[in-house]
């Protein structure tokens, strides 16, 4: 059963870059999508992006000009970077396998930028 | 690209059924099979529940289930349980290769 773990800094001064990290454990790597997504306090979801094995990447147009999404599949991980955070970034950040059905998540990742 | 509309709430005793509407427009529920639901406790990650506007997981109950009609998802939950009190989300492809998730409904079991 795939799991997926995820790291990355939990507190960043606005300006700085976010960069989070998602690790696949127990599960093929190939023929799936990666995502991020994440959770404002009290809030609803909010999808950032999701990436192809290959590196084809498709982003939420309001982060796009910010957000940026790779892959290592040598290392089975994907990452999420996001340029220029604002206290309007502050959110537990989550990655997932798939898009039909994102069907495993990591354990969420708080950041907080102030 | 809006987010699809959920009430913020809804309640219900155990045993009962309720349901869970998610409202977006023709770009994006009203125009694709590819509506999912997820449950989300405290604290937690989300869980898939339902995909594809009807399917449901391995693993997951048969007192879940979704529908859509036009631009309108719904999912349903039978036999209302304690442990069914959490956050549902629902989430559509829309045009544009993109992807959007409702506000979230909070589930209160009386």
């Amino acid at each position: 059963q795939v799991q997926l773990q995820q790291w990355g800094a939990g507190l960043l001064k606005p300006s700085e870059t976010l960069s989070l990290t998602c690790a696949v454990y127990g599960g093929s790597f190939g023929n799936s999508f990666w995502g991020w997504i994440r959770q404002p306090p009290g809030k609803g979801l909010e999808w950032i992006g999701d990436i192809w094995q290959s590196g084809r990447t498709y982003y939420n147009p309001s982060l796009k000009s910010r957000a940026t999404l790779s892959v290592d599949p040598s290392k089975n991980q994907f990452s999420l970077t996001l340029a220029s955070v604002t206290a309007a970034d502050t959110a537990v950040y989550y990655c997932a396998r798939g898009q039909y059905r994102r069907d495993a998540w990591g354990q969420g990742t708080l950041v907080t930028v102030s | 690209q809006s987010a699809l509309t959920q009430p913020a709430s809804v309640s219900g005793s155990p045993g009962q059924s309720i349901t869970i509407s998610c409202t977006g427009t023709s770009n994006d529920v009203g125009g694709y099979n590819y509506v999912s639901w997820y449950q989300q406790h405290p604290g937690k990650a989300p869980k898939v529940i339902i995909y594809d506007v009807t399917n449901r997981p391995s693993g997951v109950s048969h007192r879940f289930s979704g529908s859509k009609s036009g631009n309108t998802a719904s999912l349903t939950i039978s036999g209302l349980q304690a442990e069914d009190e959490a956050d549902y989300h629902c989430s559509s492809y829309t045009s544009g290769t993109s992807w959007v998730f409702g506000g979230g409904t909070k589930l209160t079991v009386l």
